[in-house]
Formats: C-alpha cells, structure tokens, sequence
C-alpha cells in the first residue's frame, strides 16, 4: 500500500536560516510527490509536485523539494526561512503503478519560524 | 468566487443527528475529493468521485458515512447519527483529471463539532 511518513511533528527554525522539513514515501510503482501548506483556518494550498524529470523541484514561496529514488525521500526546503512560513506543511503520494486515483497525506509537520 | 466553496463553515450537532456537508467544486474539474482532518491525525482520505466513474469509497470509516455527486458537479457528504469521534474538520478538494495537472484545490473546509 501507498504512504508517506513526515517523522517530524514540528521543527524550529530562526528567521533567515535555511529549512528542512523531512518526507519518505512507499509506493508500489513510480510516485507522484506533492507539498501542500496549510496556514492557520484555511484550506491546504498547493506547493510543488514531483512528476518526473530534475530531481529538484522549485515551487511557490521560494520552496523547493528534492526527490531521492534511493533514499525514497522526497524532502521540502527553503534557503532562508521567513517568520509567514510558519503553517502546517504536509506531503502526499499518488501511486501511478496502483490501481486507485487517491492522494495520500503524512500526519503533516508544524513548521515554526521564529523572529 | 472562482474557488472550491463548502458549507457550512462550522457546524455544532448534538450525538445521534444527522448531518450534511456540502461541497461545490470549481467548474470543469472532473474530479472531487473528501478528506477529513483530525487533530493529530493528519489528512484521512474519504471518497473520491471521477467524472461518471463509479466513486472509490474505500476511506469512508463506517456505513454510518456516504456521500453523492450530483451531475457531476456539487457534492453532499453525510454523516448519519454522529458520533463524538466524527468531530473533526471536513476538506473538500477538486481537480481537472489527475493525469493532466496532479494538483488538488482545496476548499476551507466544515468544521463538526458533535456534543
């Protein structure tokens, strides 16, 4: 079965410091790989997406996320954190070798940027 | 707006009540999802509806849950004699056909409180 794992409830970073927020997959076939944030009492909002192509991927925000085939990681960074990056992050997997459609959500991470 | 609206917004119900969520998904996507966000609990998948497909049902937690589609647009997810463990909030998501974009919009959400 499909799933990702964000093992990290919540990480701490300093204004101005680079980012790391961690995600493992497990997939059947070749992953889909998103990001969404969520920030306090809205809906998620789209980041990134690995498809294929250049394991790095930018996205909105000044976001980035590499995607590691060995390591099946996919792990979302950001080279100098801002305090409005605080929100809830949370990474999905969609298993394109399976035989359902649904995207799969991590527990999400609580990302807190301190000033 | 141009945007995935759901209503209500929040909704208080007392244990044994029926209760009903209503989603209305951005016009023209084909696709639209139903996920359930628990505290601690990340983002568990529901039901997804395809375009005239039959729905993937797999996620809905007990027959005391269904939700339909009508004409392929608008979406009502109902939750029969609640229970204290249904309060959580209730996303709504859609898209154009997964294979063309991957990104799911999100909608703000139903926030059920059952007493």
């Amino acid at each position: 079965a499909q799933s990702v794992a964000q093992p990290e409830d919540q990480v701490n970073v300093a204004e101005g410091n680079p980012l790391t927020v961690k995600c493992t997959y497990s997939v059947s076939g070749n992953p889909y790989l998103f990001w969404y944030v969520q920030y306090p009492n809205r809906g998620l909002q789209f980041l990134l997406k690995y498809i294929t192509g250049d394991n790095l991927v930018k996205g909105s925000y000044g976001f980035e996320a590499e995607f590691n085939k060995s390591q099946t990681s996919f792990h979302l960074k950001k080279p100098s954190a801002l305090v409005s990056d605080s929100a809830l992050y949370f990474c999905a997997v969609r298993d394109m070798g399976g035989a359902t459609n649904k995207l799969i959500f991590g527990t999400g991470t609580l990302l807190a940027v301190q000033p | 707006g141009a945007g995935v609206s759901q209503s209500p917004s929040n909704k208080v119900t007392e244990k044994g009540k029926d209760v009903e969520l209503r989603c209305d998904p951005i016009s023209g996507h084909t696709a639209l999802y139903w996920y359930r966000q628990s505290l601690g609990q990340g983002l568990e998948f529901l039901i997804y509806f395809q375009g005239n497909s039959a729905p993937d049902k797999s996620g809905l937690p007990s027959d005391r849950f269904s939700a339909e589609r009508t004409g392929g647009s608008v979406s009502t997810l109902t939750i029969q004699r609640t229970q204290q463990e249904d309060s959580a909030v209730y996303l709504c998501a859609s898209s154009f056909f997964f294979a063309n974009t991957g990104e799911l919009f999100f909608g703000e959400g139903s926030r059920l409180t059952v007493l």
